[in-house]
């Protein structure tokens, strides 16, 4: 079975500074997606940057990128120059390559950003 | 375009009574999927539609609980005889349906706003 667990139930930043969300994941799988996704308090949840486990390359969206470790199957997210819209719930996401339905989540991340 | 929307935004209901939860996927979006998060938790597989196949159910956690997805369009999630563990935001999601490397590209999981359910 696929857990995916994220350690750090809350987290904090300044504004304007770097913050790290760390996951970890357990899988048989040698392809899978990686996903983090973002909850606001308005309860949307949206895609922030995704990883294909078969890309060595860290996918890098505008100020968020990843750190993927597959051997070590680790996945944390940074943010750079935090901003105050970047507050929300943060979870990491496991899909297999060729499941569409089997997404598995953590239990998230709750990031607090100070102005 | 107008992005998955659910139904009610949010339900308060009495201990037993039933309750219907509605989804409307992205037009087109062949896949939708039912989650639950409960408070402070992740998400919570519940369901699965894709097209005409049949659903994949694993996830639902008792036989109160049903979907069914009319015309491949809009979902309906029923959870009978409310219990209070119901309690929690039930968020639906659809995506086009890919068949993993070499085939479509889009394999994103779009969300709905989710409906929040309180059983008194």
């Amino acid at each position: 079975a696929q857990t995916v667990t994220q350690s750090q139930p809350e987290m904090s930043v300044q504004e304007a500074e770097t913050v790290t969300l760390s996951c970890t994941y357990d899988t048989s799988e040698s392809d899978y997606y990686l996903f983090w996704y973002k909850q606001p308090p308005s309860r949307q949840m949206i895609l922030v940057i995704r990883q294909e486990a078969y890309k060595q390359q860290n996918a890098t969206e505008n100020r968020f990128s990843v750190n993927f470790q597959k051997a070590a199957k680790s996945f944390s997210l940074k943010i750079s120059d935090s901003q105050l819209g970047d507050a929300a719930m943060y979870f990491c996401a496991y899909r297999r390559l060729y499941n569409n339905n089997d997404m598995r989540f953590g239990a998230g991340t709750r990031l607090t950003v100070k102005p | 375009g107008a992005g998955v929307s659910q139904s009610p935004s949010n339900k308060v209901t009495e201990k037993g009574k039933d309750v219907e939860l509605r989804c409307d996927p992205i037009s087109g979006h062949t896949a939708l999927y039912w989650y639950r998060q409960s408070l402070g938790q992740g998400l919570e597989f519940l369901i699965y539609f894709q097209g005409n196949s049949a659903p994949d159910k694993s996830g639902l956690p008792s036989d109160r609980f049903s979907a069914e997805r009319t015309g491949g369009s809009v979902s309906t999630l029923t959870i009978q005889r409310t219990q209070q563990e119901d309690s929690a935001v039930y968020l639906c999601a659809s995506s086009l349906w890919t068949s993993g490397r070499g085939g479509p590209p889009s394999y994103e999981q779009y969300f709905g706003p989710g409906t929040r359910l309180t059983v008194t």
